[in-house]
């Protein structure tokens, strides 16, 4: 079976421009979480979604969107880049929502602006 | 505010030892703890949880060890092997959300 994918697998862009990021869930998960991760620190909680609707966001501009598709994947966009935006951006996927269930991640999207 | 921080940020064994790797939280509300295993190009993977109305938890080779009073947490990994070479993470539910703190490299010497 497929784990959680991610695409593209690396980035590079320039301030200023906008970049669109992918996920594809485990098949039968319904919620996906976005985070993003520095070098060198802890992933840090952006966005989850469940059933399409956003449950939760993290402590981060309004430059950063995100939905859900029909089928469960997601998209997570990024206006505006800063330098500071280079990361991992890392997706996870789970039956349901993240107190009762375990967190599947992908592999990340490695997001360089220069 | 508030966070979860680790004490070391990396540990060196040897091929065979058993590893502890520390974490304390500030968080005293929190209920939910989460360790995870993070390889290099790789995303992190849920290795063992505990909530908190219990003090211990055991896996295969791996055992979680809560106490509340002075808000630690730590992961034992009986006989590390190579294959443990990793960064690990403990992280918190916290109002509704995972928090993780920053990470311990686990490096195991053969």
């Amino acid at each position: 079976d497929a784990g959680v994918t991610q695409s593209p697998t690396h980035l590079i862009k320039t301030r200023g421009q906008h970049v669109t990021l992918r996920c594809s869930p485990i098949s039968g998960h319904k919620s996906v979480s976005w985070y993003q991760q520095v070098l060198g620190q802890g992933p840090q909680f952006i966005f989850q979604y469940y059933e399409k609707e956003e449950r939760g966001r993290g402590n981060f501009p309004d430059r950063f969107s995100a939905r859900q598709f029909p089928n469960y994947s997601s998209e997570l966009n990024v206006n505006a880049l800063l330098l500071g935006d280079s990361a991992l951006y890392l997706c996870a996927s789970s039956l349901a929502g993240v107190f009762a269930n375990e967190q599947f991640f992908g592999p990340g999207t490695r997001l360089t602006v220069l | 505010g508030e966070s979860v921080g680790l004490h070391l940020p990396t540990l060196s064994v040897q091929e065979g030892d058993n590893s502890i790797i520390n974490c304390a939280y500030s968080n005293s509300a929190s209920d939910y703890f989460i360790w995870y295993k993070q390889e290099s190009g790789k995303g992190p993977q849920f290795i063992i949880d505990i909530r908190s109305n219990m003090d211990k938890r055991q896996g295969q080779r791996v055992t979680v060890l809560l106490n509340k009073t002075v808000k630690h947490l730590s992961l034992q990994i009986a006989a590390t092997q190579p294959g443990d070479s990793a960064v690990y993470f403990c992280a918190e539910i916290q109002r509704g959300k995972l928090i993780f703190g920053q990470g311990t490299e686990l490096s195991v010497k053969p």
